[in-house]
This record gives C-alpha cells, sequence and structure tokens, in this order.
C-alpha cells in the first residue's frame, strides 16, 4: 500500500539553528499534505499544510517545501527554541483519509 | 487547549473488563475520528464518523466498539482487550470528512490492559 515515511527517527539540534525535518512519500496522487508537532502528554497539534500545487508555504519560524518530483516533504524551523522539542509527524491525504508518518523526535539542546 | 477533551486521561484495563473512552469536542466540526499510537508506529485510523454516521471502520476488531450519539460526542467502547491493545487512543475532530484536512486532536487516553 502507500507509505509516509520519515528519513530520521531522532533529530538533536542547538538552540538558535535552524532545524530541517524531512519526510517521503509514494502516494503520487496525494494533493494536501500537513504537518503536526506532538509533545509529551499531548496530542498532535496542527503546524502547517501545503497543497499539491505549491512548492512552498511559510509560516511564523515554519516553512514548509514540497518537491513533487521527488516525492518529498521537508519542514524548517527557523532558530529552533527548546519549546520546540517534540515529535513532528509529515501526513498526506489520501482520499478523506490522512496517512501518518512514524514521526521524527526532535531534541533541542542549549 | 484544541477544543477536543477526552477522558480519562489514563486507563488502566484488565482483559475482562468493559470500559468506555470518551471525546467531546467544542469546535462545531461535523466529523469526527479515532485514533491508535503504539510506540514505533504511525498513527492508525480506526474509526471515522461524519454528520453521525461511521463512514470508515479500518478492519477494526469487534472488541472495540464506537458510538457517536451527536456530531460533539464520541465513545469508543470497550471488551475483552488484549495486552496488545495498549496504546494511545485518541480522538480527533475536523469541520466534515472533506475538509482541507486539518484535524485537531484531543490529548489521548493511555491505556494500559494487563
Amino acid at each position: 500500500g502507500e507509505s509516509v515515511g520519515l528519513h530520521l527517527p531522532t533529530l538533536s539540534v542547538q538552540e538558535g539553528d535552524n532545524s530541517i525535518i524531512n519526510c517521503a512519500y509514494s502516494n503520487s496522487a496525494s494533493d494536501y499534505f500537513i504537518w503536526y508537532k506532538q509533545e509529551s502528554g499531548k496530542g498532535p497539534q496542527f503546524i502547517i499544510d501545503i497543497r499539491s500545487n505549491m512548492d512552498k508555504r511559510q509560516g511564523q519560524r515554519v516553512t514548509v517545501l514540497l518537491n513533487k518530483t521527488v516525492k518529498h516533504l521537508s519542514l524548517q524551523i527557523a532558530a529552533t527554541q527548546p519549546g520546540d522539542s517534540a515529535v513532528y509527524f509529515c501526513a498526506e491525504r489520501g482520499g478523506y483519509a490522512l496517512n501518518f508518518g512514524k514521526g521524527t523526535s526532535l531534541l533541542v539542546t542549549p | 487547549e484544541t477544543g477536543v477533551t477526552q477522558t480519562p486521561r489514563h486507563l488502566v484495563m484488565g482483559m475482562t473488563n468493559k470500559k468506555s473512552l470518551k471525546c467531546e469536542q467544542h469546535l462545531g466540526h461535523n466529523a469526527m475520528y479515532w485514533y491508535k499510537q503504539s510506540a514505533k508506529k504511525p498513527l492508525e485510523l480506526m474509526f471515522v464518523y461524519n454528520f453521525k454516521e461511521q463512514t470508515e471502520n479500518n478492519s477494526v476488531p469487534s472488541r472495540f466498539s464506537p458510538e457517536c450519539p451527536n456530531s460533539s460526542h464520541l465513545f469508543l467502547h470497550l471488551h475483552t482487550l488484549q495486552p496488545e491493545d495498549s496504546a494511545l487512543y485518541l480522538c480527533a475532530s475536523s469541520q466534515d470528512r472533506a475538509a482541507k484536512g486539518i484535524q485537531y486532536f484531543g490529548a489521548g487516553t493511555r491505556l494500559s490492559v494487563l
């Protein structure tokens, strides 16, 4: 079946550096992608989304890049802060369902 | 607060027990979802309700029984569970099933089956 996967299970960055979290997807028909953040003891929280007719979208300190040619999605976090430490999930919409990746754990060190 | 409240936050039950998980959303959404989150696995969609009607059941064992009395409330009734059912159960809601896709999640119920 189709799958959504993340390249790295863990990522450690220093406070103030930029973070890049990558995601590969295999369903070429996917038209919509979302990034979620899940902090310990909480449910996933929406960060940013992007439609397949775009290749870049910016939010507050976050940017999502979509490369449909290689079916790759990335989340960039600028000036990473301790509060950014969490697990980050990408998800792609297949039909009416969201298919989630396994998640990347981001650890921000002082 | 996300506007989606789940109770209880933690639940320990034996394999012969019957318990229920509750989810309530205050966002005026029409679609609600149950997900299972196990360690080192992607979120698994279990059930989808749209306007109180179940629209998807992803081959979930019958020991999990959902109930959606109205668009704001969703229950997951549990009976004769197995230890491998121990996981975080997440409820989510969205404007409707065909919306942009943004689903808002509750904090989850951490279930342990002994």
